[in-house]
């Protein structure tokens, strides 16, 4: 089966600039998570969704992060405006369901300079 | 979900098996333990979970002891592709447990 796809691979921007990262999860999985990696750390849960609704979001910075999933399929995750600390990896993964195996993509790395 | 403590590092020459311990004295009843690895560059992978009884699959068994309290993740022989971070995770398995939570795992070298 297709993994989860992630774009784009890599990006670079400016602090106070904005910035998009695209998910397509594995067809027919329910769940999809958004998670945030900083170098030399585990990755931390930004928001959970099940189809189109969010499950937990209590980590996302809300005054610049936001995040959606429309039709229960493709999700965004946008910055804006992005600080210096929001340089680190960002992960989507999808699963069946909460309790089973997590599907993870490769990742979307951010340089904010 | 209860915590879990792990090494930071260990070492491993190639072809010898690698047994990665785990820590969740704190662990209750209705959670099981996951295993997931992180090759540089790339996202978690799933490896494993289990309750209480040992688990086995194409990649590694999974150990965990009687009280449940501690684990140990077995790469029966280990080879350059498993240098990784490997992330031991308690959690509770039905649709309303908590999403996967990571802690800084145990990064483990492979050498030949």
């Amino acid at each position: 089966e297709a993994g989860v796809a992630q774009s784009p691979r890599y990006k670079i921007i400016e602090k106070r600039q904005s910035v998009a990262f695209w998910c397509n999860p594995i067809s027919g999985h329910a769940t999809l998570y958004w998670y945030q990696q900083i170098l030399g750390q585990g990755p931390k849960l930004l928001i959970q969704f099940q189809n189109n609704g969010v499950v937990d979001d209590s980590q996302l910075p809300k005054d610049r992060f936001s995040a959606e999933r429309l039709k229960g399929v493709d999700s965004t995750l946008k910055i804006q405006p992005a600080k210096l600390e929001d340089s680190a990896v960002y992960l989507c993964a999808s699963s069946l369901a909460n309790h089973l195996g997590y599907t993870f993509g490769s990742g979307t790395r951010l340089t904010v300079v | 979900d209860a915590k879990t403590t792990q090494p930071p590092s260990m070492d491993c020459a190639e072809g010898r098996a690698a047994n990665l311990p785990c820590n969740h004295s704190t662990i209750s009843g209705n959670e099981y333990v996951y295993w997931y690895r992180q090759i540089h560059s790339q996202g978690p992978q799933y490896i494993i979970h289990g309750l209480k009884n040992n688990e086995t699959n194409e990649m590694a068994s999974l150990i965990i002891t009687e009280d449940r309290k501690s684990s140990t993740l077995i790469l029966p022989h280990a080879t350059l592709r498993d240098t990784a971070v490997y992330y031991c995770i308690v959690r509770v398995a039905n649709q309303a447990g908590t999403a996967l939570i990571f802690g800084k795992g145990t990064t483990l070298s492979v050498s030949s």
